[in-house]
């Protein structure tokens, strides 16, 4: 069954503006990692947080991990229209080892 | 390099055809795995192979069966397709399974049954 729930579906920003996208899960995980889609490509990984950490960075990205919600944050800081992408969050179960994905948030950068 | 390759790209078939998606990966990971995108859903495992000469069932394997071939492939076949199966399918790898490894993909075989 589908573990994560992303939230916004879509998202539409100006260039230059900050991106937020929540993430939801339902059972204990090992680690949370997030992936762009680029339109017609397959999926891309952007940054891998494990449960024992509450914040990461890659650059403009920043990722938050609160297991006491069962959910995470990606934030894309000065959004760029090359950021302009499907975002999905995947949780690593603690049992079985499985990556089960959200439904992705789609986010729309505007020049 | 090419990292994860899949064939072909584009398939049209007509309800209860067969046919055999392939993936083939140069990053000599030990773990593949392929998944089925459906507008709204996220992607869903189908079966995966954490190793060669092993394969499992993933959440939606009914009507799939794979095949590791060898290290580097791994099939995914179609055997009475139908239209519930319209799907746009990913293959990926991973270093190895159970672990913190990132899973890397290709770029999807996008299947249509009429």
């Amino acid at each position: 069954s589908q573990q994560g729930e992303e939230d916004p579906q879509a998202l539409s920003i100006q260039e230059g503006e900050n991106a937020t996208m929540n993430c939801s899960y339902k059972t204990s995980i090992n680690n949370l990692q997030w992936y762009r889609q680029n339109s017609g490509r397959g999926l891309v990984h952007l940054i891998l947080i494990r449960s024992n950490e509450r914040e990461k960075h890659s650059g403009r990205l920043r990722v938050t991990l609160d297991t006491s919600k069962k959910s995470s944050s990606l934030l894309i800081t000065a959004s760029r229209a090359a950021d302009t992408a499907s975002y999905f969050c995947a949780s690593y179960e603690d049992l079985g080892g499985k990556l089960i994905f959200g439904q992705g948030t789609e986010l729309s950068v505007k020049p | 390099n090419a990292g994860v390759t899949q064939t072909p790209k584009f398939q049209v078939l007509k309800t209860g055809q067969s046919m055999t998606l392939q993936c083939a990966q140069d990053m000599n990971h030990n773990s593949m795995y392929w998944y089925r995108q459906d507008p709204g859903m996220g992607l869903r495992l189908i079966y995966y192979s954490a190793s060669e000469g092993t394969t499992d069932k993933g959440e939606v394997p009914n009507g799939y069966n794979v095949s590791r071939l060898n290290k580097r492939e791994f099939s995914l076949r179609l055997e009475s397709a139908a239209p519930s199966q319209t799907s746009v399918y990913f293959c990926a790898t991973s270093r190895q399974d159970y672990s913190n490894q990132p899973q890397h993909f290709g770029d999807g075989t996008r299947l249509s049954i009429l």
